[in-house]
């Protein structure tokens, strides 16, 4: 499967405990995105990576976030001293951005997500 | 006002119908339009990709952006009930720091009935 995989699948943890999850992206994209989607809602951006370097981030993702992309692969965003409302599923998405005259296309492909419960 | 508003459902509808699925949004900076299908507990997976506005078809899907009225809708023909699932539309411009970031609707969620 060459897909973009999510690791782990499930995560339930208490409040207060720290949780990291990973993200390997399609193996030729340069660009990663991670999203938060919660219950009945479309996913919120928030934070985008372009190889190894942190370009973008959402004024959702608090301080108690913290994300890395060391050599430009595989993803990790940790979050720590969970809160219940930190509860949500978090999708990776990956890119490769292809240039058509003055026209970009990124087209973004989703993982299947991290399903966080905090108790 | 959310940038990009969706009616949640749900829509219920008979195999074979066609289904028109819509989206408005409110920032003139979206230049791009997806439509993405998320099937109950899984990542969202890509359906339509447009620029501008007119039409686009592929296969049973048609994908149209008005960009003058700042809606776009996706339409469903011979829907069945395989295509029951959350179908969620997405709009991006260039952020200015390198991403295309996605703004997403809430999500319709869609029931084929046999």
């Amino acid at each position: 499967d060459t897909g973009v995989s999510q690791d782990p699948r499930h995560k339930i943890t208490k409040r207060g405990q720290n949780v990291t999850f990973r993200c390997d992206p399609i193996s030729e994209h340069n660009r990663l995105y991670w999203y938060r989607q919660t219950l009945g809602q479309g996913p919120e951006f928030l934070t985008y990576f372009q190889n190894e370097a942190q370009l973008e981030k959402s004024r959702l993702l608090s301080d108690r976030f913290s994300a890395e992309r060391p050599k430009g692969s595989f993803s990790t965003l940790e979050i720590q001293r969970t809160e219940q409302g930190d509860s949500a599923m978090y999708l990776c998405a990956s890119s490769l951005l292809v240039r058509l005259g003055d026209r970009a296309r990124d087209t973004q492909y989703f993982g299947p997500g991290t399903r966080l419960t905090v108790l | 006002q959310k940038e990009v508003e969706q009616d949640p459902g749900p829509l219920s509808v008979p195999e074979g119908a066609i289904v028109s699925l819509n989206c408005t949004y409110s920032n003139s900076a979206f230049q791009y339009f997806m439509w993405y299908r998320q099937y109950s507990r899984k990542g969202p997976e890509l359906l339509m990709y447009t620029y501008s506005s007119g039409n686009k078809e592929d296969g049973r899907f048609t994908a149209q952006v008005d960009k003058s009225s700042k809606y776009i809708s996706l339409f469903i023909r011979d829907s069945q009930p395989s295509d029951s699932a959350t179908y969620l539309c997405a709009m991006s411009g260039y952020s200015g720091a390198g991403s295309y970031q996605l703004t997403f609707g809430k999500g319709t969620k869609l029931s084929v009935i046999p």
